[in-house]
């Protein structure tokens, strides 16, 4: 079984900057997850995804940060403008349809560096 | 205070040593009760989930949870230096997403 997908995997860019990050779910996994993770620090949920809707979006910063997931299957999570306070690393992560005690598979991570 | 506490470490044990780790909570509505392993530049990986409280033990590795005292333990016993990691806890209540933990980094040396 093939696992989470995530790219790219490392990215620097400026301040001010747009940049994008993609995830490819676990196939069939109805559940997707974006976590930001602050060196240091444990995963923060930013999103969450049931099939193609909004679960979950408390802590995503929306006047900055936006995520999709159109077709319910891969989703893009966007930052624009970028701070420098946003380095981090985000995770992708998956999970079937029972979100409560179903496990959830992380991706590698995208590494975004803002100068 | 912060909802869940975690020993930053670093924690370095030789190898194998029995390694105990520890994470306190405030929220008593805290049901579910996970550890995973985050090796460097990699995502986390579920090594245990527990219910409530008591132990559940899964070969080398066991989790223990204390909801009176709000507290919960994973131990390693044999230590070997695949098992070099960031853990971090991770718990929620009925219902809601998780909560983790900061991670405690262990080093075991050969």
């Amino acid at each position: 079984e093939a696992g989470v997908a995530q790219s790219p995997r490392y990215k620097i860019i400026e301040k001010r900057q747009s940049v994008a990050f993609w995830c490819n779910p676990i196939s069939g996994h109805a559940t997707l997850y974006w976590y930001q993770q602050i060196l240091g620090q444990g995963p923060k949920l930013l999103i969450q995804f049931q099939n193609n809707g909004v679960v979950d979006d408390s802590q995503l910063p929306k006047d900055r940060f936006s995520a999709e997931r159109l077709k319910g299957v891969d989703s893009t999570l966007k930052i624009q403008p970028a701070k420098l306070e946003d380095s981090a690393v985000y995770l992708c992560a998956s999970s079937g349809w029972d979100r409560v005690s179903d496990t959830q598979y992380f991706g590698p991570g995208t590494r975004l560096t803002v100068l | 205070q912060k909802e869940v506490e975690q020993d930053p470490g670093p924690l370095s044990v030789p190898e194998g040593a029995i390694v105990s780790l520890n994470c306190t909570y405030s929220n008593s509505a805290f049901q579910y009760f996970m550890w995973y392993r985050q090796y460097s530049r990699k995502g986390p990986e579920l090594l245990m989930y527990t219910y409530s409280s008591g132990n559940k033990e899964d070969g080398r590795f066991t989790a223990q949870v204390d909801k009176s005292s709000k507290y919960i333990s994973l131990f390693i016993r044999d230590s070997q230096p695949s098992d070099s990691a960031t853990y971090l806890c991770a718990m929620s209540p009925l219902g809601q997403n998780f909560v983790f933990g900061p991670g405690t980094r262990l080093s075991v040396l050969p």
